[in-house]
């Protein structure tokens, strides 16, 4: 059974600091990773894709990948009330990138002002 | 990216019917995917659907159950059939969009709720 697992929390974090989302998988062929974001009553919304190990940052977020370590973090910058979402790690499964892709629980993140 | 309109964005239906959820493109995809939200829950991949193929459908889903049609490479349906109050959830239809940096996009789903 292929799994992605996040701590579902809720972590809280005052504005202004820096929340950190983890994310761990079971199958060591996955080769693409997404960190989406949901805002209650409404669909994901991609945020960050990272392919290779290492960091890759786009404005207040930096996604890290560790493939030895089949792990995944989402590392948010200055945090807003307005990134006051569910943050859902996705993996593709499958050793081609199909854009198929196996969730984990989510972590329901709330940044209080 | 790609624009992905879903309808109906929500519906209420009687035990023991159908409901069919379409899902249109602004460009021609090769892969679609319906998933399935249950209440509180993360996302399940219902289905893989490809244009000219039968869906491909996940341990636990039958094509009986959640039919599927792909007519042409913008445009999808997903079928739930014999509908009970377990169906409700909501369902959503993904792309996949770009090269070897494939990323998929979502449409903005379907709650249905089951009476």
């Amino acid at each position: 059974q292929k799994e992605v697992e996040q701590n579902s929390g809720p972590l809280s974090v005052p504005e202004g600091a820096i929340a950190s989302l983890n994310c761990t998988y079971s199958d060591r062929v996955s080769q693409s990773f997404f960190w989406y974001r949901q805002y209650s009553g409404k669909s994901p919304e991609l945020i960050m894709s990272i392919y290779s190990n290492g960091d890759k940052e786009d404005g207040r977020f930096t996604a890290q990948l560790n493939k030895a370590s089949q792990y995944v973090s989402l590392l948010i910058r200055d945090s807003q009330p307005s990134d006051s979402a569910t943050y859902l790690c996705a993996v593709n499964p499958l050793p081609g990138n199909t854009g198929k892709l196996i969730f984990g629980q989510g972590t329901t993140l709330q940044v209080k002002p | 990216s790609a624009v992905i309109s879903q309808k109906p964005s929500r519906d209420i239906c009687q035990r023991g019917t159908s409901l069919t959820i379409q899902c249109q493109v602004d460009s021609q995809v090769t892969m679609m995917f319906w998933y399935r939200q249950q209440p509180g829950q993360s996302l399940t991949l219902i289905a893989t659907a490809n244009q000219g193929s039968e869906a491909t459908y996940e341990s636990g889903f039958v094509i009986d159950k959640f039919p599927i049609s792909r007519p042409n490479l913008t445009f999808s349906t997903l079928t739930v059939s014999n509908l009970s109050p377990e169906d409700s959830s909501i369902y959503l239809c993904s792309v996949a969009v770009g090269g070897a940096n494939t990323e998929a996009f979502f449409g903005q789903g379907t709650r249905l709720t089951v009476v």
